[in-house]
């Protein structure tokens, strides 16, 4: 158990709707990542916050976006979904902004119908 | 941006062999390296990381090289055993799209298979 808990473990909803991913990270940790893995796209970094601020953007579609709130937990928002977007979503959080270890969440399991 | 690749896709060994996997990145300002393990379904793990300051790293069975003039690490993990089968990440971190940042970019897995 890697501390990084996630919710919910698994997701089935239909194109064109909206879901929200949910993250928090260790104790100590400050900052938050997402990642997208899929079967034809490998792990992908999506987006890292730190301290309630972005920090690094990858390329994240508009149709998603992300936010850290005070008490340090993340969330994902995913909307106008696509089948495309059915992935695992992996959460990591880390103590500092650079290149500390990251450390992955169990991950949300999302289906678009 | 970075890129990582990775070498090779599958892997299948003895058990008790010795098993490679080669990772290179584009990126000369990427400074730290980790390899994460993963079983299906389920998390990466963390299993050992190097930063551009070291060479080599071990850690029991597991070590990890780095060659920044080459700009390729790999990881090495000698007496394999039945429960090393997954898939192996490499990683490089670098700065992301807006700078100032940690992202990970990841080679693209090796699936390891350690036959009895």
């Amino acid at each position: 158990d890697s501390g990084v808990t996630q919710t919910p473990k698994h997701l089935i909803t239909a194109t064109g709707q909206r879901v929200t991913l949910r993250c928090s990270p260790r104790s100590g940790d400050l900052s938050v990542y997402w990642y997208q893995q899929s079967l034809d796209q490998g792990l992908q970094f999506l987006i890292q916050y730190y301290n309630g601020e972005e920090r690094a953007k990858g390329n994240i579609l508009e149709r998603f976006s992300a936010q850290q709130f005070p008490d340090l937990h993340s969330e994902l928002n995913l909307s106008s979904l696509e089948l495309g977007d059915s992935a695992l979503y992996f959460c990591a959080s880390s103590v500092g902004v650079l290149t500390d270890t990251q450390y992955f969440g169990p991950g949300t399991r999302l289906t678009v119908l | 941006g970075e890129n990582v690749e990775q070498h090779p896709s599958t892997l299948s060994v003895q058990e008790g062999d010795s098993a490679v996997i080669k990772c290179t990145y584009s990126d000369s300002a990427s400074n730290y390296f980790p390899w994460y393990k993963q079983e299906l379904g389920k998390r990466p793990q963390l299993i050992i990381d190097i930063r551009s300051n070291v060479g080599e790293k071990k850690d029991q069975r597991i070590a990890v090289t780095l060659n920044k003039t080459a700009k390729h690490f790999s990881l090495h993990i000698t007496e394999t055993q039945p429960e090393d089968s997954a898939v192996y990440f490499c990683a490089a971190s670098g700065r992301g799209l807006t700078g100032g940042g940690n992202k990970l970019t990841f080679g693209t897995g090796t699936q390891l298979k350690v036959e009895l």
